[in-house]
């Protein structure tokens, strides 16, 4: 059975980093391309970051470029993201999501992990 | 970016019923659009993708349509576990990968 499990969130302060991380079972994680897509309180989904199989490639959303890094660790199975620079407008729940490579669309998402910025 | 518009924002309909939601692309995205339903405090699941190709595990009355700009997501004899949002998503352009507003489906 494919399971995603996110920790890592929590409460920050705005300017403040954290560091989101996934572990992936269940299937060949070195096989699959990775993605982290978001969700603001009442509000709808936001595709934040890719990842290659071979970590050859990352992809980053405007809203979180230069601030978000994506890596992951085949050997380890697990996905991370480590978060800088952190605003308010970035609280929201994140999700760790497989990607299927022929169609794109996203077949496996983690039960999602909340981040609130806040003072 | 592609923009993704779903039409309607929310809609109320009954046990039984069937619904239609509308996802329109901002330029042609092919069949590379897939459709999701998300329940309150759950993750979203993918229930068709390339447009019209059913998610193993998921429902017949479920079906999708469409190609080039406009898209549409039909579920037919609508069941109690049905209530939910639904978004769609597109992946011509894979970065960024972009997702409609979404649109939810209330119990009348």
């Amino acid at each position: 059975e494919v399971q995603l499990v996110e920790s890592g969130g929590g409460l920050v302060q705005p300017g403040g980093s954290l560091r989101l991380s996934c572990a992936a079972s269940g299937f060949t994680f070195s096989s699959y391309t990775m993605n982290w897509v978001r969700q603001a309180p009442g509000k709808g989904l936001e595709w934040i970051s890719f990842i290659s199989s071979s970590s050859s490639a990352m992809y980053y959303a405007d809203s979180v470029k230069g601030r978000f890094t994506i890596s992951r660790d085949n050997a380890q199975n697990s996905l991370s993201l480590q978060m800088n620079s952190l605003r308010a407008e970035d609280t929201a729940v994140y999700y760790c999501v497989r990607r299927i490579a022929a169609s794109g669309a996203f077949d496996y998402w983690g039960q999602g992990t909340l981040v609130t910025v806040s003072s | 970016d592609i923009q993704m518009t779903q039409s309607p924002s929310s809609l109320s309909a009954s046990v039984g019923d069937t619904v239609t939601i509308t996802c329109r692309a901002s330029q042609s995205i092919d069949t590379y659009l897939h459709w999701y339903q998300q329940k309150p405090g759950k993750a979203p699941k993918l229930l068709i993708y390339g447009a019209s190709s059913l998610q193993s595990g998921v429902p017949s009355r479920f079906s999708g349509s469409g190609s080039g700009t406009a898209f549409t997501l039909s579920i037919s004899s609508l069941q109690p576990e049905d209530f939910a949002t639904y978004y769609c998503q597109q992946s011509f352009s894979m970065t960024p990968t972009t997702f409609g507003q979404g649109t939810k489906l209330e119990l009348k």
